[in-house]
C-alpha cells in the first residue's frame, strides 16, 4: 500500500514537444504528492509538488495533474527543451495528524529530449 | 551556502572491507536519510534519523548500520560489503520528515 508506481521507464521527445510522465498510489492516506528531477551526476532535487486540494498546478513548463478518484498524478512538460533532459522521480507523503510520513518514491522515468 | 555533502563521491571496495560514507548538512536539518538508486527500482530507503540518536530502519536495511551523534553528521556504515550493495548512494536531509528532501551529490560504490 506504500508504493508509488511510475511510468513509463524512459522516454524519448523531440524539442518541443511534451513530455508526460504518469504516477499511480494505493494508499488513500497520501496528500503530498512532490516531483524531483535528477541530472546526471548530481542528486535529485525537488521540482514541483501538489496537494490533493487541487487537481492542478503548473510552474513555468511543468504541471503536475492531480486525479484524486484515479489515485493517479501525472506530470506534463510542455515545450520540452534539451536541458530538460534528465531523471524525474515522482514521490508521495501522508499527513497522520501530527507529523507527515517519509517519502515514498516512484521507479523513476529517465526523460531523454532530442533536439 | 546550504547543502548536503557527501564522502567520499565514487568507492571501489573488495567484499567484507568495511567501510564509511560520510554525510553532513549545514542547514539544521532534524531528518536525515540514506537512499540507494538503482535502475528500475528508483529511490530506496535505508535507514533514517529524525534526530540526534534516534534512528530507524527503511526499506532495505540489511547490511547497512547508521550513526547520528550530531545533528549535523549521518555516516552510513557498510561492515562487510557485498556484491549486492554495489549502487548509487544518496544523503538527504530536510527539517521534519516527509518535507521537501535536499539530497547530496551521491556516492557510487562498487563492491568486487
Amino acid at each position: 500500500q506504500q508504493q508509488v508506481k511510475q511510468s513509463p521507464q524512459s522516454l524519448i521527445v523531440q524539442k518541443g514537444g511534451i513530455s508526460i510522465i504518469n504516477c499511480a498510489y494505493e494508499n488513500t492516506a497520501f496528500d503530498y504528492f512532490p516531483w524531483y528531477q535528477q541530472f546526471p551526476g548530481k542528486g535529485p532535487a525537488l521540482l514541483i509538488a501538489i496537494r490533493p486540494d487541487v487537481s492542478e498546478k503548473k510552474e513555468g513548463r511543468f504541471t503536475i495533474s492531480f486525479n484524486k478518484s484515479a489515485k493517479q498524478f501525472s506530470l506534463h512538460i510542455m515545450d520540452s527543451q534539451p536541458g530538460d533532459s534528465a531523471t524525474y522521480f515522482c514521490a508521495a507523503a501522508y499527513y497522520s495528524g501530527t507529523s507527515y510520513g517519509k517519502l515514498t518514491f516512484g521507479q523513476g522515468t529517465i526523460l531523454t529530449v532530442h533536439p | 551556502e546550504a547543502q548536503v555533502t557527501q564522502n567520499p563521491r565514487y568507492l571501489i571496495t573488495v567484499t567484507g572491507k568495511k567501510l564509511t560514507v560520510t554525510c553532513s548538512q549545514n542547514m539544521n536539518h532534524e531528518y536525515m536519510s540514506w537512499y540507494r538508486q538503482d535502475p528500475g527500482l528508483g529511490l530506496r530507503q535505508i535507514y533514517y534519523s529524525m534526530n540526534v540518536e534516534v534512528t530507524d530502519k527503511g526499506d532495505v536495511p540489511e547490511g547497512y548500520k547508521v550513526s547520528r551523534k550530531e545533528k549535523r553528521n549521518f555516516p552510513l556504515i557498510l561492515e562487510s560489503p557485498s556484491p549486492n550493495q554495489t549502487s548509487l548512494y544518496f544523503c538527504a536531509s530536510s527539517f521534519y520528515q516527509g518535507q521537501t528532501q535536499y539530497f547530496g551529490p551521491g556516492t557510487r560504490l562498487l563492491v568486487l
